[in-house]
């Protein structure tokens, strides 16, 4: 199976700040990766896929880049609905894999 | 609108089987990957297997392929999870989603409790 190792575990962020997310493959997915948002008793919510690719409805303040293996969720300027938890999820080989998450907290 | 409705769960004891369900509308449904995901409590996200559009392709984490079946009736616009010798393990939250290289569509979500 495909590692995702996504860091960092959780963190806190000012409305301010650039907000940056990764999760690195254990080999290459040929951006087969996708990032999710699930806030707390909700089911997740698709951000970007395709590595780069923006869903439909989600704020450009949410960007998705590569460089090798590591992938990278950036958020720009966040606002305080941007709260909860992220994930990522390789799609490149079965078993499809999802990082471990990132809980991010706005202040 | 793309909807789908999880349901079946519940509070089954150690070592019985129980089926989910998953309504699907607002798309067509036998043009599509279905998938389902499980949420431990507190944890994070397991992928469990995908079915494709006409049941010929189902493909499961490997520690789950003995114990969980997927199905669908693209007549009814459902799609299944059969769950069989459940344990302590298996207690989470069941997603089904539409699958595919994304999961761009996710239910509610329908709570397994595995407990005596």
């Amino acid at each position: 199976d495909i590692q995702m190792t996504q860091s960092p575990a959780s963190l806190s962020a000012s409305l301010e700040e650039i907000v940056t997310i990764t999760c690195k493959a254990s080999q290459g997915i040929d951006d087969y990766l996708s990032w999710y948002q699930q806030k707390p008793g909700k089911s997740p919510q698709l951000l970007i896929y395709d590595a780069t690719s923006l869903a439909d409805g989600v704020p450009s303040r949410f960007s998705g880049s590569r460089s090798g293996t590591q992938y990278s969720l950036k958020i720009s300027r966040p606002q305080v609905d941007d709260s909860g938890i992220y994930y990522c999820l390789q799609s490149y080989s079965t078993p499809p894999t999802f990082g471990a998450g990132t809980k991010l907290e706005l202040k | 609108e793309v909807k789908l409705v999880e349901s079946g769960g519940g509070l089954v004891q150690p070592g019985r089987s129980l089926k989910l369900s998953c309504a699907a509308s607002g798309f067509s449904f036998n043009d599509y990957w279905m998938g389902w995901v499980r949420q431990a409590p507190g944890k994070g996200l397991e992928w469990i297997g995908e079915i494709n559009q006409d049941s010929s392709t189902i493909n499961y984490t490997p520690s789950l392929k003995d114990k969980f079946t997927i199905s669908r009736d693209n007549a009814q616009n459902t799609l299944y999870l059969q769950m069989s010798k459940l344990g302590s393990e298996d207690t989470a939250i069941y997603y089904c989603a539409r699958a595919g290289w994304s999961f761009a569509y996710w239910g509610q979500g329908t709570l397994v409790t595995v407990s005596s």
